[in-house]
């Protein structure tokens, strides 16, 4: 079965500066992979997502996340945040076997804070 | 074009009452899927639906959750009776069939008291 790590449980950085949350996944074949974003009392939103291809994969609101086979790993990236990137972050793995069966298995987010 | 729409936003309700809640997919989806979010949590999927037939309710506690997409669009669940621990968010999500973005819809807060 798959499963999503998020090691940081909360982050804070100062508006202005750079960002990048991990994720960490395991999965036995090739995985389809998403970043959410989910504002307070909001659904999720999302960000990017890679199936497959170029490796660097660039999103909305000025997000990129970077698949690496070798370590399992598919991270987030902002060059600059905005106080408005203030929010929680899921990562999730998509998996299944034939067309019907397919779903997410989310990591338990990362809850990011920016300081003005 | 429309996006998720669930209903209602906020619901409060003491042990052992029953609550219900539903989903509306954008138009053209057909794989419904109902997620359960606890505070502090990533969301954990409770049922996932292909049309109108059940693909996976292997996380479902089918003793006091029930859910429904009868005509194969919109959905319901329901939880009877409540507990405590119930208490979360419930975030309905739909995609085209197979490996497709889901999207999710507002959700429902639920407080049992």
């Amino acid at each position: 079965a798959q499963s999503v790590t998020q090691p940081d449980i909360h982050i804070t950085v100062s508006e202005g500066a750079s960002l990048e949350l991990r994720c960490n996944y395991s999965y036995g074949a090739t995985p389809y992979l998403f970043w959410y974003v989910q504002s307070p009392g909001q659904g999720l939103q999302l960000l990017l997502k890679y199936f497959s291809g170029d490796t660097l994969v660039q999103g909305i609101k000025g997000f990129e996340a970077e698949f690496k086979r070798s370590q399992s790993s598919f991270n987030l990236r902002k060059p600059s945040v905005h106080w408005s990137d203030a929010a929680e972050y899921f990562c999730a793995v998509g998996a299944g076997s034939g067309g019907s069966n397919y779903k997410l298995t989310f990591g338990k987010g990362t809850l990011l804070t920016v300081n003005p | 074009e429309a996006g998720v729409a669930q209903s209602p936003r906020y619901k409060i309700i003491e042990k052992r009452q029953s609550v219900a809640f539903w989903c509306n997919p954008i138009s053209g989806h057909a794989t419904l899927y109902w997620y359960q979010q606890i505070l502090g949590q990533g969301p954990k999927l409770l049922i996932q639906f292909q049309n109108n037939g059940v693909v996976d309710d292997s996380q479902l506690p089918k003793d006091r959750f029930s859910a429904e997409r009868l005509k194969g669009v919109d959905s319901t669940l329901k939880i009877q009776p409540a507990k405590l621990e119930d208490s979360a968010v419930y975030l309905c999500a739909s995609s085209l069939r197979g490996p497709n973005t889901q999207y999710f819809g507002p959700g429902t807060r639920l407080t049992v008291l």
